[in-house]
């Protein structure tokens, strides 16, 4: 059984500064991993993907992968109350077979 | 413009009686999936199809159908609906590429199903 783990929040940063949010999976052959930001009652939306291992920016995200570790994290930079959500990693096992496996998110609250 | 759309995106209805939700994708999209989220317990997969007329179980398949007579659509099938199906539901599609993949998966607005 793949599995992926966030702490489940909530997660409360200051307005300005860095908000860092981890996930682990369970499947050491997983090859890509994902990010979403979900609001509530909305429908998840992509931030951005990573599949090599370091660190990959996209303004101000920043996702960073250690696959010896099976370990994935997002920062965000400069932190606004409209990051205020839910983030959900997700990752993707290959093999065509099946889609994503999703962690159960984490809830942001930026504080202003 | 680029989009899965489902249909109704909010229903409440009593046990029992069957109901359908749709979900249309225009991207072309060979993947599709259905999915459903609950407080505490995430999303989870209920069916999944890779391309028409092939479709797979999930993680929570039971009390579900679905079918893929067409590319474009795949519509979610509760036959007797009870009051545990009651839930966040979200249709989601993608590419399928046979080496590891960084596709999007693109999510429906959702629907937001409450059985009595």
């Amino acid at each position: 059984q793949k599995e992926v783990e966030q702490n489940s929040g909530p997660l409360s940063v200051p307005e300005g500064a860095i908000a860092s949010l981890n996930c682990t999976y369970s499947d050491r052959g997983s090859q890509s991993f994902f990010w979403y930001r979900q609001y509530s009652g909305k429908s998840p939306e992509l931030i951005m993907f990573i599949y090599s291992n370091g660190d990959k920016e996209d303004g101000r995200f920043t996702a960073q992968l250690n696959k010896a570790s099976q370990y994935v994290s997002l920062l965000i930079r400069d932190s606004q109350p409209s990051d205020s959500a839910t983030y959900l990693c997700a990752v993707y096992s290959g093999g065509g077979a099946d889609g994503l496996t999703f962690g159960k998110g984490t809830h942001l609250i930026i504080q202003p | 413009e680029a989009q899965v759309t489902q249909n109704p995106r909010y229903l409440i209805t009593v046990t029992g009686k069957k109901l359908t939700v749709t979900c249309s994708q225009n991207m072309n999209h060979e993947y599709m999936s259905w999915y459903r989220q609950d407080p505490g317990l995430g999303l989870r997969q209920i069916y999944y199809s890779m391309n028409v007329e092939v479709t797979d179980k999930g993680d929570v398949p039971e009390g579900y159908k679905v079918s893929r007579k067409e590319k474009r659509n795949f519509p979610l099938i509760l036959e007797s609906p009870s009051p545990n199906q009651t839930s966040l539901y979200f249709c989601a599609s993608k590419l399928v590429r046979e080496t590891y993949s960084t596709d999007t998966q693109y999510f429906g607005p959702g629907t937001r199903l409450t059985v009595l």
